[in-house]
């Protein structure tokens, strides 16, 4: 069973057009939750770490935010440069591992 | 600005031969960790590594992988005996803190 899921898997967005990405979690526990961005062939880019509900953190056109089971990346008035495929993964006390979504893949059509 | 470098960028190997995967981690962290993403999947935890030894491994790493810190700089994932099903993108990643990772830009493995 997926513990993290992320959706929607694909995205197509006119340039400007504002819209969210969802990523939620199934198992308690959490230690904190990360947003990655990843071009492909590329190896994931760190963007934010978020650890308690109600947290959010920005960085130019994005914006995430948490609750107790899920997350949101906010993208605002996206340029082609957002395109990309944005990852969800999240760590649990008592583990160094991250458990990623699979996923959102984003397209900014100009 | 600081980052993780990996090498070879691409490897192709025949099956049943062995593997090293290297990364040079960023220089003030202390946990340096594997993962691996199989075409078009999700990425997957392998091993993580701190202190000089293994803190955490997935089922998928068995007694095929290893891996050593031969130096205060190396980082090095070895596959012994590969298989076709080894074939994916190995991404090495480090934090200073068992937080936030930071991921290098991960070496393209085939296995014929």
């Amino acid at each position: 069973e997926d513990q993290v899921t992320q959706s929607p898997e694909a995205l197509r967005l006119q340039e400007g057009e504002s819209s969210s990405l969802n990523c939620s979690y199934t198992v308690s526990g959490l230690r904190g939750l990360f947003w990655y961005r990843q071009d492909p062939g590329k190896g994931p880019e760190f963007l934010f770490t978020l650890y308690s509900a109600g947290e959010e953190k920005e960085k130019e056109r994005l914006k995430a935010t948490l609750t107790k089971k899920e997350s949101f990346l906010h993208i605002t008035a996206p340029k082609p440069e957002d395109s990309a495929t944005y990852l969800c993964a999240v760590q649990f006390y008592g583990n160094n591992r991250l458990a990623f979504g699979k996923g959102n893949q984003v397209v900014v059509i100009p | 600005e600081p980052e993780v470098t990996q090498t070879p960028s691409h490897q192709v190997t025949q099956m049943g031969q062995e593997v090293i995967l290297r990364c040079v981690p960023i220089s003030n962290h202390l946990y340096f960790y594997w993962y691996r993403q199989i075409l078009g999947q999700k990425v997957e935890f392998l091993v993580s590594f701190y202190n000089n030894e293994i803190s955490e491994k997935s089922e998928i790493f068995d007694d095929q992988f290893s891996v050593e810190r031969p130096d205060g700089s190396n980082f090095t994932l070895k596959i012994r005996s590969t298989k076709l099903e080894d074939s994916a993108m190995y991404f090495c990643a480090s934090a200073r803190d068992n937080t936030e990772a930071f991921f290098g830009q991960g070496t393209r493995l085939t296995v014929v």
